[in-house]
């Protein structure tokens, strides 16, 4: 069963703007982590948080994580062409610690715009 | 980019005939998984191994089978392809946790298959 549920499904901002996505899940998680593909490409991963953080950042990454919502926002700033890919949500909520693999939402496509 | 590779990354194929999509990682990770993505879409866990000797069906059932022989290589089969196995496939590996830090996933670049 699906998971995380990205919010928007596409989004499209010009270049130098900040960007967010969200994502909601449903059950309690150990983590939830952001990963972007490339057209083509595998996943990235971007950044991970764990369920007793409420906020982390990495470069021009910000991530803030409501565990009382079960929702999880990635914000991006200073937005580059290069950032123009698709972004996932990924939850962490089995027993193994993530190694039962972890549920992804649909993803947000960025468009950054020159 | 984490080393690990998948092969072919492309192959369109006839109904019926056997298939085998190939992932190798070389950093040593304990943990590999199977993802399946349809296009525009979310990835969904098909197969995972905690080690040597170790495979786990995923949430999303499949008709394909998995093996891990060794750690570096875990080979995902169907033994007959039909159109509804048409889609990418994406390998990923994590390594142990770290103090009890999660560790993240590495993919590779996926193979998308087409059945005829």
């Amino acid at each position: 069963s699906q998971q995380g549920e990205e919010d928007p499904q596409a989004l499209s901002i010009q270049e130098g703007e900040n960007a967010t996505m969200n994502c909601s899940y449903k059950t309690s998680i150990n983590n939830l982590q952001w990963y972007r593909q490339n057209s083509g490409r595998g996943l990235v991963h971007l950044i991970l948080i764990r369920s007793n953080e409420r906020e982390k950042h990495s470069g021009r990454l910000r991530v803030t994580l409501d565990t009382s919502k079960k929702s999880s926002s990635l914000l991006i700033t200073a937005s580059r062409a290069a950032d123009t890919a698709s972004y996932f949500c990924a939850t962490d909520d089995g027993p193994g610690g993530g190694a039962d693999g972890l549920t992804f939402g649909k993803g947000t496509h960025l468009i950054i715009q020159p | 980019e984490a080393d690990i590779y998948q092969t072919p990354r492309y192959l369109v194929i006839g109904t019926g005939k056997k298939i085998t999509l190939e992932c190798s990682q070389t950093m040593g990770h304990d943990k590999m998984y199977w993802y399946q993505q349809d296009p525009g879409m979310e990835l969904h866990l098909i197969h995972y191994s905690y080690g040597v000797n170790s495979t786990e069906k995923g949430d999303l059932s499949s008709e394909s089978t998995v093996s891990r022989i060794r750690t570096e290589h875990f080979p995902l089969t169907l033994e007959s392809a039909r159109p509804s196995h048409t889609s990418q496939y994406l390998c990923a590996s994590s390594p142990p946790s770290a103090g009890g830090e999660p560790q993240p996933q590495h993919f590779g670049d996926g193979t998308r298959l087409s059945i005829l």
